[in-house]
């Protein structure tokens, strides 16, 4: 199976930072990967699909890069809303597996 | 506009079964695969599963932690899918979505390849396995 890690488990930030989370795969999973984020008492809300592709909808201020093992998420400039937990999945391989969030917090 | 809702969630005794709904709208169920993913209180997202569409044939995937004692199906004439969930275990306890999977494939030496990646969530539905 493969295991996806994300670092950091959870970070400081102001608005108006820019923010990095990193997602590592225990093998390579060429692109077919998702960055989702969730805020609390809500459901997961999708932003980004095959690595780098923002869902329609999602702020420019979203980016993401990767392939193969290594993977990031980017916010240019922190919003208020994006205060959040944030996941990675792959979906390269079954079973499909999630990262174990990165907590975005003031 | 595109909607999932689940239902079916409750309270449930170990070893007990339960069955969760999630009905769409807005879009053609038929057309897409379908998830299902569970958060226990206060921890991360785990895949629970998913079902295909029927023109892809409409297999199924398992994670470990529930093959064999969940399944996943689908009534396309209805627009549901469902989570059967059989021999329950106070683990099994979380908040369970379901959501809607986006096809990505090509072709390569005569064979196709099928990725799927979740573009839309439920709101949730919660299972609380206790006796």
């Amino acid at each position: 199976d493969i295991q996806m890690t994300q670092f950091p488990s959870s970070l400081s930030a102001s608005v108006g930072d820019r923010v990095t989370i990193t997602c590592r795969a225990s093998q390579g999973i060429s692109n077919y990967l998702a960055w989702f984020q969730q805020k609390p008492g809500e459901a997961p809300k999708s932003l980004i699909y095959s690595a780098s592709r923002l869902q329609s909808g999602v702020p420019s201020r979203f980016g993401a890069s990767g392939s193969g093992t290594d993977f990031t998420l980017t916010i240019s400039s922190l919003q208020p809303e994006d205060f959040a937990t944030y996941y990675c999945q792959q979906y390269n391989t079954y079973p499909l597996s999630f990262g174990g969030g990165t907590k975005v917090e003031i | 506009e595109v909607q999932l809702v689940e239902s079916g969630g409750g309270l449930a005794q170990p070893g007990r079964s339960l069955r969760l709904s999630c009905t769409s709208s807005g879009f053609n169920f038929g057309d897409y695969a379908m998830s299902w993913v569970r958060q226990a209180p206060g921890k991360g997202l785990e895949w629970v599963g998913f079902i295909k569409s029927k023109a892809r044939g409409g297999t199924t995937e398992y994670a470990a932690s529930v093959k064999g004692r969940f399944s996943i199906s689908r009534d396309d004439s209805k627009s549901v899918a469902y989570l059967q969930m059989n021999s329950l275990k106070t683990e099994d306890t979380a908040v369970y979505y379901c959501a809607r999977d986006r096809l990505i494939y090509y072709f390569e030496s005569g064979n196709s390849y099928d990725y799927y990646y979740i573009d839309v969530w439920g709101k949730g539905t919660t299972v609380t396995v206790s006796s």
